[in-house]
């Protein structure tokens, strides 16, 4: 059964600070994976998806990394803003298991100070 | 618009009552899903349905009944809830089950009093 941790559980860092966010998961055998982010009582904006062939994806100041077989993917955000202020969610989906089911992880709560 | 719609943004429903949460999607994607965000806990996948079939219930119980007349809308109708139901209920479509990327509706905030 997959299982998804994402360390650390919450971060503080000051406006302009490169930040990594780290994911793990137990079943290496994924089709691909994807970064959320979750405004307090909304919904996920998609921000990446990463193909299992691929060992990385950048959209803007964002840039994730897959490691597939040791099962690690890693979020960095270049010269953080206060509106980058959000809970960022990682989740793998399993070749094995329910179908279409992406397992999550309970998240990084990101604060970035003005 | 948006890519995925839902409606109510909330609810408050007593536990007799009987209520349905809508989902629309405009992105011409094939699967719709239902997920449950509850305080403190990972997401959990409730349904999937592919090209208007249910493909996977994960162990829901039966007084949540998701229907799917389209591969555009998908509804959840809730009845005889409990207050542990209270939760964020999250549509979400793709452009197929198993490999597509996923997008997410604001979600449906519900109160089972």
């Amino acid at each position: 059964k997959q299982e998804v941790t994402q360390i650390p559980a919450a971060l503080s860092v000051p406006e302009g600070e490169n930040l990594v966010l780290n994911c793990s998961f137990t079943d290496s055998a994924i089709y691909n994976l994807q970064w959320f982010r979750q405004d307090p009582g909304k919904g996920l904006t998609s921000l990446l998806l990463i193909q299992s062939s691929q060992r990385e994806q950048t959209s803007g100041r964002l840039n994730a990394s897959l490691d597939k077989s040791s099962g690690r993917s890693t979020l960095y955000i270049a010269a953080s803003q206060p509106g980058d202020s959000a809970t960022y969610l990682c989740a793998p989906k399993a070749v094995r298991g329910s179908q279409g089911n992406l397992i999550f992880g309970k998240g990084t709560k990101l604060s970035v100070k003005p | 618009e948006t890519g995925v719609t839902q409606t109510p943004r909330h609810l408050v429903m007593g536990m007799t009552n009987k209520k349905s949460l809508k989902c629309e999607q405009h992105l011409g994607h094939n699967a719709m899903y239902w997920y449950k965000q509850s305080a403190k806990k990972p997401l959990e996948l409730m349904f999937v349905y592919s090209l208007e079939e249910r493909v996977e219930n994960n162990s829901v119980p039966s007084r949540f009944s998701p229907e799917c007349p389209n591969s555009s809308h998908l509804f959840l109708h809730l009845h005889t809830l409990q207050p542990e139901d209270s939760a964020l209920y999250l549509c979400a479509s793709s452009r197929t089950a198993n490999t597509g990327e996923l997008f997410f509706g604001e979600g449906s905030r519900l109160t089972v009093l």
